[in-house]
């Protein structure tokens, strides 16, 4: 167990439609990541908070936003759904202060599934 | 533009014998590499790291081999046992940066 929790497991929704996904980090950690993957890609990165502010950005679609609450959860929040865009959506976590000057593994919680109809 | 590359989407070994995944990379900036193993149905999971002053880091059964001027790390397991048989991603970070970058994984299956 990672400790990094994610909700739900699975999504079914219809294109168009708007969904959140949710994340709790490991306890004490204060950076949170979000990844997608799509069918045979490897992780995509798309954005990372740290503390509740946001630090870098990767290929992020304007559709999807995110943002980390003060007791350090985060939401992935994704509208207007095309059919691409299902895919497992991870949520990682570290011990790092994220500008890299602690080179710490990132853990990953079990992943939301989204299918998109 | 693909900066981790891992260009064998699958290998297969006999148990008990060696392992090796490889992975290139095209960002000199890289300067901290890991290996993750991924299960079906569950994130992927750390596995070992090496940074970018080493070209050796061992742990166990599994050593990373960082060869800079080739942009090449590689992964051996030795010895090849069946629980082994995942998907492993290769990832690499800048220096400055904590974001990891991922390979497209390996599909290792050990057989008996």
């Amino acid at each position: 167990d990672s400790g990094v929790t994610q909700t739900p497991k699975h999504l079914i929704t219809a294109t168009g439609q708007r969904v959140t996904l949710r994340c709790s980090p490991r306890s004490g950690d204060l950076s949170v990541y979000w990844y997608q993957q799509s069918l045979d890609q490897g992780l995509q990165f798309l954005i990372q908070y740290y503390n509740g502010e946001e630090r870098a950005k990767g290929n992020i679609l304007e559709r999807f936003s995110a943002q980390q609450f003060p007791d350090l959860h985060s939401e992935l929040n994704l509208s207007s759904l095309e059919l691409g865009d299902s895919a497992l959506y991870f949520c990682a976590s570290s011990a790092g202060t994220g500008s890299g000057s602690y080179n710490s593994p990132l853990h990953f919680g079990n992943g939301t599934r989204l299918t998109v109809t | 533009d693909q900066q981790v590359k891992q260009n064998s989407p699958s290998l297969s070994v006999q148990e008990g014998r060696i392992s090796i995944l490889n992975c290139d990379y095209t960002n000199s900036m890289f300067d901290y590499f890991l290996w993750y193993k991924k299960y079906p149905a569950e994130g992927p999971t750390f596995l070992i790291s090496i940074s970018s002053i080493k070209d050796k880091n061992e742990d166990g059964r599994f050593t990373v081999f960082l060869n800079k001027s080739a942009k090449h790390l590689s992964l051996h397991i030795v010895p090849s046992q069946p629980g082994d048989s995942a998907v492993y991603f290769c990832a690499a970070s800048e220096k400055g940066d904590d974001k990891l970058i991922f390979g497209t994984g390996t599909r290792l299956q050990v057989f008996p």
